[in-house]
């Protein structure tokens, strides 16, 4: 079936650093999205994008739907404890197939 | 309440049994969809339905897995004869009407089969 690639697949932060983390697919998409998941709860969505070339902030986040809607990233500037999480890119082709398909995800852990 | 609603959060059952999740969507959104996410895995496609049709259950792995949305609104997946591959959390988003249109997910329920 259709898979997106995620990376990395881990990563450790300290507080203040920049982080990035991008998703690539041979497959073309109409709708990238990126959530975000804590332990024991469902993803919440962060950001939604619907245009090639797109890109959008969501307070320290910022998102880009790449140009041959094959791939997407998102960035975390500034980041801080509450960060630390699991992150999924997920796409759709619109239309009438509404299924999400999600990346393996990325786990955000504090440097010790 | 205002997000989706899913119940019961953690369910244990006996291989063999049957079990019963509920998903409760945001109201008024059109579109509701079940996915599967194993553990340290993203979630996975299982069925979509637009009010009470069942519009792609192409994600279902197999004949024991059944869903409905009798009235357009609640949803249930039943699995029957559970096998301890059945283990997972079972998630339901909704939105509204439009392929593109965002999906809003529940808290799952994690399902252990022993």
């Amino acid at each position: 079936g259709q898979q997106l690639n995620q990376s990395p697949q881990s990563m450790f932060i300290q507080e203040g650093e920049d982080v990035s983390m991008n998703c690539t697919s041979s497959s073309i998409f109409n709708t990238w999205l990126w959530y975000k998941q804590d332990p024991g709860e469902g993803p919440v969505l962060l950001i939604a994008l619907y245009k090639a070339g797109e890109l959008t902030s969501n307070g320290r986040l910022t998102a880009q739907f790449g140009i041959t809607r094959k791939d997407s990233f998102l960035n975390i500037s500034a980041s801080i404890p509450s960060d630390v999480g699991i992150y999924f890119c997920a796409a759709n082709y619109g239309g009438s197939q509404g299924n999400l398909i999600f990346g393996k995800g990325t786990k955000l852990s504090v440097k010790p | 309440g205002a997000g989706v609603s899913q119940s019961p959060r953690y369910k244990v059952a006996k291989r063999g049994q049957d079990v019963a999740l509920r998903c409760d969507p945001i109201s008024g959104h059109v579109s509701l969809f079940w996915y599967q996410q194993a553990l340290g895995q993203g979630p996975e496609f299982l069925t979509y339905f637009q009010n009470e049709a069942q519009l792609d259950k192409s994600g279902l792995p197999s004949d024991r897995f059944f869903a409905e949305r009798p009235e357009g609104s609640v949803s249930t997946l039943k699995i029957q004869r559970t096998q301890q591959e059945d283990s997972a959390v079972y998630l339901c988003a909704s939105s509204s009407l439009g392929g593109n249109q965002p999906q809003h997910f529940g808290d799952g329920t994690r399902l252990s089969i022993l």
